[in-house]
């Protein structure tokens, strides 16, 4: 069974700092993606990352596959209380995406 | 543009009662729609998938069922609710890809709890 481990689970910080969040497995993903979900709201896709060693930038976020396609990184610079959220990865294999239990991540002002 | 629409937003149920959760997409034909449960802790739980009208994948076994009528509408249901269907219930689509490159949209949810 494939499964993609989140870390850390919650993470609280002050609007400034930086942070990264990690996406781990033990298996080989064809492709990997990193969702935001508020609360109540369904998440939202914010990269695919397909080649291992990919890194992506979107505006203050980095993500990262790393070189196997086994684990993932996203690391926010100068964290703002609008990125507060479930950070959710999700792996892509021959089957469905298999999601990630998530890391809460909450910017106090 | 693509819009996913998914009703009720809340909804309290009791034991034992029927259960119709209605998702609909518009502005794309011949999606893969995708029903999905999220408990507290446990991340997104894959229940259903449909590639096309008819046509249902059940990846885990419960008393839930799915139907797709229409192109571009997924329904959700139980006969009778059981305390552990409760849980947030997301609805999603995709464009047509290779399995594992499906990029997924997905709606506002339900939060359905069963007393």
């Amino acid at each position: 069974t494939q499964l993609l481990e989140q870390s850390p689970q919650f993470l609280s910080i002050q609007e400034g700092e930086n942070l990264t969040v990690y996406c781990n497995s033990s298996s080989v993903f064809s492709s990997l993606q990193w969702y935001r979900q508020e609360p109540g709201e369904g998440p939202v896709l914010l990269v695919t990352v397909v080649t291992g060693g990919e890194v992506k930038k979107l505006k203050r976020l980095t993500f990262q596959f790393g070189d196997a396609r086994k684990d993932s990184s996203l690391h926010i610079t100068a964290a703002q209380p609008g990125d507060t959220g479930l950070y959710l990865c999700a792996g892509g294999s021959q089957g469905n995406l298999i999601f990630g239990k998530g890391t809460k991540l909450s910017v106090k002002p | 543009s693509q819009t996913i629409h998914q009703w009720p937003a809340t909804l309290v149920q009791p034991v034992g009662s029927p259960l119709s959760l209605e998702c609909t997409v518009e502005g794309t034909s011949n999606p893969n729609l995708y029903w999905y449960r999220q408990a507290a802790g446990r991340g997104l739980q894959l229940l259903f998938y449909s590639v096309g009208i008819g046509q249902i994948s059940s990846e885990v076994p419960q008393n839930l069922s799915a139907s797709r009528p229409q192109d571009r509408q997924f329904i959700l249901s139980s006969k009778k609710l059981l305390l552990s269907d409760s849980g947030f219930y997301l609805c999603a689509w995709s464009a047509r890809r290779p399995y594992g490159r499906e990029k997924l949209f997905f709606g506002s949810g339900t939060q359905l709890s069963v007393l």
